[in-house]
């Protein structure tokens, strides 16, 4: 069965370090995402990208973040300088089909990448 | 404001026992999502609805557009199914990103 992966599973950084989370979306998705749960909290929406740009975000997405798509198969999160409160898990996601139109719309979700800002 | 309730938040349940999880929400949505959460964080989609009903072996899911509400059942349930299991929408006609409940911990015991 097809799978979005994630890597790292786990990452420790220090404040004001830069990271970056990996995702390898499915191969013949078009709309990719990130999320993310704070310990305890509701999963949030963070970032959509579709056609090679961004195509919606949240409040929380802000200076410090930024998404890429490099090579056709990795999409990735950078949160520049991250600060206590980025500690969290972040889900990337992916799915199949164009939002106007007949579409498969399931959403793939990776296994997550845990991030703990000291 | 989109908001998503979900009742109960926490369920213990023997094993064997017919299980219903609620869903409600406030604004127009173009699908509903039922999501199941392992205690190791993973996510795995478990139905995507826009109207009816939807069935995939033990777990079925209704949803009732007009009144904004939705129902996942589980039909004799196992402690394999316990899980934190969230419901999520697709809000707007187009919606593309989803607005997330806080999930319901279900414990089965066996």
């Amino acid at each position: 069965e097809p799978e979005v992966t994630q890597t790292p599973s786990h990452q420790v950084t220090q404040m004001g370090q830069e990271v970056i989370l990996r995702c390898v979306p499915i191969s013949n998705h078009l709309y990719f995402y990130w999320y993310r749960q704070i310990l305890g909290q509701k999963v949030e929406f963070l970032v959509s990208f579709y056609n090679n740009e961004i195509s919606e975000k949240s409040e929380i997405f802000d200076d410090q973040f930024s998404v890429e798509r490099p090579d056709g198969s990795n999409f990735t999160l950078k949160i520049r300088s991250t600060k206590l409160e980025d500690s969290a898990m972040y889900f990337c996601a992916s799915r199949e089909g164009l939002a106007g139109g007949p579409f498969t719309g399931e959403l793939f979700f990776g296994e997550g990448s845990r991030l703990t800002v000291l | 404001k989109n908001e998503v309730e979900q009742s109960p938040q926490n369920l213990t349940a023997q094993e064997g026992e017919f299980i219903t999880i609620n869903c409600s929400y406030s604004v127009g949505i173009s699908a509903l999502h039922w999501l199941q959460q392992h205690p190791g964080g993973g996510i795995v989609s478990l139905f995507m609805l826009s109207s009816g009903k939807k069935k995939h072996g033990r777990l079925i899911a209704t949803i009732n557009i007009q009144e904004k509400h939705s129902s996942l059942h589980i039909t004799a349930s196992h402690p394999r199914d316990s899980a934190v299991y969230i419901c999520a929408v697709r809000p707007g006609e187009y919606g593309n990103k989803l607005v997330f409940g806080a999930g319901t911990i279900l414990r089965v015991k066996s």
